[in-house]
């Protein structure tokens, strides 16, 4: 089974505060994705990468940056954390080729900025 | 471009009764669409997919949904809701070729199931 993990369930950061948020995958997939879900609005790309040090920016990719260093490891980073950024973020990964191939989601980190 | 509706943020059943979650798309290239189930505090689990190998696709968890090109539908059913059915669904459109699997996603239903 696909498994993908995120470092946190819950987090709690303050205003200003850098913020890490960790991504790993254990099945080799080459594509990675970073969203955000609020209610009434579904999932919403933060950003996409394709393959490792490749990134491409998603819908609402304003406040965030991302590293990918190692296929299996896709971060996330709030430089200075705001309260419109509390959320729930959630982490997806997926094969690279092939248009009918699903993602494969994390539990999801919730993250409060006060 | 491609889009997701889904009607109605929340639906409420009886246990036993008819499940139908609306999802309607737009698509300027042939269509991939899923289906994703949410349970409380968990992250999304594929329920079905539809990749135009057969029109009525079967899921998981006895869910259903049928791809209707017309209607510009792809609606789920399941003819006899359980408790455990409680959970926000969600619809998704890929966007197409070339595009690393990107895929936009509706608004979620809500589903209670009333016992």
């Amino acid at each position: 089974d696909v498994k993908v993990t995120q470092s946190s369930r819950y987090l709690v950061k303050r205003t200003g505060e850098k913020v890490f948020l960790e991504c790993v995958q254990d099945m080799d997939h080459e594509n990675m994705f970073w969203y955000r879900q609020d209610p009434g609005l579904g999932l919403r790309l933060i950003y996409f990468s394709y393959d490792v040090k490749m990134k491409e920016k998603g819908d609402i990719p304003e406040g965030y940056s991302v590293s990918r260093e190692k296929k299996e490891r896709f971060s996330l980073i709030l430089e200075s954390a705001s309260t419109n950024q509390t959320s729930m973020y959630l982490c997806a990964s997926r094969i690279g080729t092939g248009v009918s191939y699903e993602q494969y989601f994390g539990p999801g980190t919730r993250l409060t900025v006060t | 471009a491609q889009s997701v509706t889904q009607l109605g943020s929340h639906v409420s059943v009886s246990e036993g009764a008819l499940v139908l979650l609306r999802c309607n798309y737009s698509s300027s290239v042939p269509p991939y669409l899923f289906w994703y189930v949410q349970y409380p505090n968990q992250g999304l689990q594929l329920l079905l997919k539809y990749t135009s190998a057969a029109t009525l696709v079967k899921g998981i968890n006895g869910f259903e949904a049928e791809f209707k090109k017309s209607e510009t539908s792809f609606h789920l059913t399941k003819p006899s809701a359980h408790m455990s059915d409680a959970a926000e669904y969600f619809c998704a459109v890929s966007k197409g070729n070339n595009q690393g699997g990107k895929l936009i996603f509706g608004q979620g239903t809500e589903l209670s199931v009333k016992p």
